[in-house]
């Protein structure tokens, strides 16, 4: 069964410092799909990134970046010099792949992160 | 530039009312799903279709029922509305093809049952 583990179910921090969102999944398919999206307090919710199971190289963009590591089935998110605007809850998602090779539409995901960053 | 439509975004039923829920996307994406999140929850999902006239349920689909007649459409139905289904409830929608896409969600739906 596909799980996604989010532990930290709330973070508070000082503007400027920076902090990971610990995102731990569980599949047994050899392909598939992370995500990481954020949700505001206005509530809609944000894509941030996909990385494939085939792709283990981490990416940086900006202030944030992500760490994939498979042999810990981890996909940790930083935040660089946080800002009171990265003030959100943040989601961990996990996809199948489809029998067209992209990713299955349904996503598991995680409980979420509360991140709050005060000035 | 729509994306994905959801409407209405607040509702407020009263128990046994039905009601539906809906959503409409322009970017020709075979697969629309909707979630329902609850607060500690998460996102969890409660149907699913991967193209017109193709449905399927998620992990919480008791008390809801979909159809996908056209691509674009997929609307959720509430046919007796208790107050366990009082949730914010979003749309979503992606690509099939190719090396995959991110889904792309609606602004949500607050729906309060008393």
């Amino acid at each position: 069964a596909q799980k996604v583990t989010q532990a930290q179910t709330e973070i508070s921090v000082v503007e400027k410092e920076d902090v990971t969102l610990d995102c731990v999944y569980e599949t047994r398919d050899t392909t598939y799909y992370l995500f990481w999206y954020k949700q505001p307090p206005s509530g809609e919710l944000v894509f941030l990134i996909r990385r494939n199971s085939f792709d283990e190289q981490n990416e940086i963009s900006g202030r944030y970046s992500w760490n994939f590591q498979k042999s810990t089935s981890s996909f940790n998110f930083t935040i660089t010099a946080s800002q009171v605007v990265d003030s959100a809850v943040y989601f961990c998602a996990l996809s199948e792949a489809s029998s067209y090779g992209g990713n299955q539409g349904n996503l598991i995901f995680g409980k979420g992160t509360k991140l709050s960053v005060k000035p | 530039n729509a994306g994905v439509t959801q409407t209405p975004k607040f509702q407020v039923l009263k128990t046994g009312q039905s009601m539906t829920l809906q959503c409409a996307q322009d970017m020709n994406h075979e697969y629309m799903s909707w979630y329902r999140q609850d607060p500690g929850m998460g996102l969890r999902l409660i149907h699913y279709s991967v193209g017109a006239g193709i449905t399927d349920q998620g992990e919480v689909p008791n008390g809801y029922n979909v159809s996908r007649s056209t691509t674009e459409d997929f609307p959720l139905r509430l046919l007796s509305a208790a107050p366990s289904q009082t949730s914010v409830y979003f749309c979503a929608s992606s690509s099939q093809t190719g090396r995959g896409t991110e889904a792309f969600f609606g602004q949500g739906t607050r729906l309060t049952v008393v």
